[in-house]
């Protein structure tokens, strides 16, 4: 069946420092891929997508870019800012006929001052 | 314009009651989904609605748990005899259509006593 897994967390980075956030997946077709923010308190929210190989999905700063040869799609963001505290699930939805997203298990992600 | 809402936002309940939670989507919206968020098991799908079709009802985990959507609009999810294992958030996501962008409610956060 589907799958994605993120790397383990916590992770805890200083302001302003280059942040990575690994994910792969297994997906039966073609998947649609997902990152999904948490922030304290609050529900998931959409932070960008990417439906093909090669495409990039970008908003507020981070990027993730669809790679089909190593079925990653890790989120980056050049500069973390205190705000950007949170946790951040990586999600598809499969090719196959099915519509519901599988998630990772999350990771958290503390910026500190 | 609005997103999805649920209600009731908190819900406590004695082990072998019943709970109805429900689910307001995004107007226009098609697709219906129910997720369910805890710490042992992460975000797990559980049933999906698309227009008048048959659900999707692969991940509900017994068949405590039912769901119905009226009018093609309002859902509603039920669990029946909850026990202590049911606590969790529980989270709504319509998308306009299926395998389109799922936006998610705030969420129902059910403790079982």
């Amino acid at each position: 069946g589907d799958s994605v897994t993120q790397m383990e967390g916590p992770v805890t980075l200083s302001e302003e420092a280059f942040l990575t956030i690994n994910c792969t997946y297994t997906a039966t077709g073609y998947p649609s891929l997902f990152w999904y923010v948490q922030y304290p308190g609050e529900g998931l929210q959409l932070l960008l997508k990417a439906t093909k190989a090669d495409d990039k999905g970008s908003n507020k700063g981070f990027e993730a870019t669809y790679r089909k040869e190593t079925t990653s799609f890790h989120l980056e963001k050049g500069s973390v800012q205190v705000s950007d505290s949170a946790v951040y699930f990586c999600a598809l939805v499969s090719g196959a006929g099915s519509y519901q997203l599988t998630f990772g298990k999350g990771t958290k992600l503390s910026v500190i001052p | 314009g609005a997103g999805v809402s649920q209600s009731p936002s908190n819900k406590v309940t004695e082990k072998g009651k019943d709970v109805e939670l429900r689910c307001d989507p995004i107007s226009g919206h098609t697709a219906l989904y129910w997720y369910r968020q805890s710490l042992g098991q992460g975000l797990e799908f559980l049933i999906y609605f698309q227009g008048n079709s048959a659900p999707d009802k692969s991940g509900l985990p017994s068949d405590r748990f039912s769901a119905e959507r009226t009018g093609g609009s309002v859902s509603t999810l039920t669990i029946q005899r909850t026990q202590q294992e049911d606590s969790a958030v529980y989270l709504c996501a319509s998308s306009l259509r299926q395998r389109e962008t799922q936006y998610f409610g705030p969420g129902t956060r059910l403790l079982v006593l």
